[in-house]
């Protein structure tokens, strides 16, 4: 089985780092990627991370660590149309299989 | 820009009533994905299909199938829709190990 673990939700405000973390149980495993999703939104593409190490796309930035079986996704400078769903997601069966977790919402509070 | 078209944003029908639910993608792309999103469930794998005529199942494939004739169009059907497959249907597609586009979504309803 496969199984990808984020927390539910997390809040902060404007301004703040927020980093949310992605472990996951997974055999064939070839990349990580994170999707955003705003309310009534369809899932956009963040980034991608098949190798070990940090990706960093302006405010946002995405690590993976192959051994550990984890990676998270770091939002910096938080503004408030940051406020949406972000879904890590495992790339497997030669990159063809795409799976989600479960989702972890965030709030950007004033 | 990649464009991925499901049929209808909204679908009510009833119990034992066979649907087709219908996406297409403009960017020649392999691999075609079906998901439901149920809140606190994620989006969760039903079907894919990697080529034309080829699919595997996903994590939740049971009362479900689905149909790839053609490279651009993905159709997902439920033989005979129950109640609890009352969702959100959502559609993308990609090359393979590259990002996914996603469709609008299809809120279906079952009554």
């Amino acid at each position: 089985g496969q199984s990808l673990e984020q927390p539910s939700e997390v809040t902060a405000v404007e301004g703040a780092i927020v980093q949310i973390n992605c472990t996951y149980q997974t055999s064939g495993f070839y990349g990580l990627s994170w999707y955003q999703q705003h309310d009534g939104g369809a899932p956009t593409f963040l980034s991608y991370n098949a190798l070990d190490g940090l990706e960093e796309t302006g405010r946002f930035s995405s690590f993976l660590s192959r051994s550990d079986s984890y990676g998270y996704l770091l939002l910096q400078e938080l503004q408030m149309k940051d406020s949406a769903s972000y879904f890590c997601a495992v790339a497997k069966a030669a990159g063809n299989k795409l799976t989600f977790g479960g989702g972890t919402r965030v709030l950007v509070k004033p | 820009d990649v464009k991925v078209t499901q049929s209808s944003r909204y679908l009510v029908k009833r119990t034992g009533e066979k649907v087709f639910l219908e996406c297409v993608q403009d960017m020649d792309h392999e691999n075609m994905f079906w998901y439901r999103q149920d809140p606190g469930l994620g989006l969760r794998l039903i079907y894919f299909s990697y080529d034309v005529k080829m699919k595997e199942k996903g994590d939740i494939p049971e009362g479900y199938s689905v149909s790839r004739e053609k490279k651009e169009r993905f159709s997902l059907i439920l033989e005979s829709a129950s109640t609890n497959q009352t969702s959100m249907y959502l559609c993308a597609s990609s090359f393979p190990r590259a990002e996914a586009f996603f469709g609008q979504g299809t809120r279906l309803t079952v009554v």
